[in-house]
């Protein structure tokens, strides 16, 4: 299994709901990543973990809250996002934060919040 | 600094041309990777391809080519004979390694390829 699995693929919520996006891999990584893409922009670095702990958090609003529960899965619970958070988020996954062979994503979830 | 430009922002070819994909970088750290990425529009970013600061190599892969030159920081990409299924978002990306091992993408603008049939 080489994949990066995201769920759901859409999601339309409103400002004052409480969602929550998912992210499983099975390839025995052990650093997962939130990324945030906005149309027609790059992806931008939300959230690092390693090992299950947060390595990374780029000055991210807390209402978005990320969570590992264990080395396969990445949870992004989301609580009272704006109209401005409405993006494409990227799960991706690699071995290690030091290996550096680049990521594995996830085909995303397209977000809008109302 | 630690950037990645890739100053041509969409490109359009007609099927059967060759491309080429511009990803200029900057980094002070004489140890990195760089990576290419297809985001086709279902959104996914699919690996195209890893390479380390030590090794200059151009790579061949089927229809793609890469130019790696580290006088001119340049990491290009070709494709050749050009198909609509390679219309598609391109990202160049960088890894530095600070020693730190944050292993954060920096990525490009990107390139958006359309190929018209």
């Amino acid at each position: 299994d080489t994949e990066v699995t995201q769920t759901p693929k859409h999601l339309v919520m409103g400002m004052t709901n409480k969602k929550s996006l998912k992210c499983e891999q099975h390839m025995g990584h052990r650093a997962m990543y939130w990324y945030k893409q906005k149309a027609k922009k790059p992806p931008e670095l939300m959230f690092v973990y390693s090992y299950e702990k947060l390595s990374i958090n780029e000055s991210v609003p807390s209402r978005f809250s990320p969570e590992c529960p264990n080395s396969s899965l990445l949870n992004l619970h989301l609580h009272a996002l704006q109209p401005e958070d409405s993006a494409l988020y990227l799960c991706a996954s690699s071995q290690g934060l030091r290996e550096n062979y680049g990521y594995t994503f996830g085909s995303g979830t397209r977000l809008t919040v109302v | 600094a630690q950037k990645v430009t890739q100053a041509q922002t969409e490109i359009s070819v007609v099927e059967k041309e060759d491309v080429t994909l511009d990803c200029v970088y900057e980094t002070r750290d004489t140890t990195y990777y760089l990576f290419w990425y297809k985001q086709p529009p279902s959104g996914e970013l699919v690996f195209l391809i890893r390479r380390n600061s030590f090794d200059e190599q151009n790579e061949i892969s089927g229809r793609y080519s890469w130019n790696f030159q580290k006088s001119t920081s340049s990491f290009n990409f070709t494709i050749t004979a050009s198909q609509v299924v390679d219309s598609a978002v391109y990202f160049c990306a960088l890894i530095p390694s600070y020693g730190g091992a944050t292993n954060k993408l920096i990525f490009g603008t990107g390139t958006l390829l359309a190929v018209q049939p």
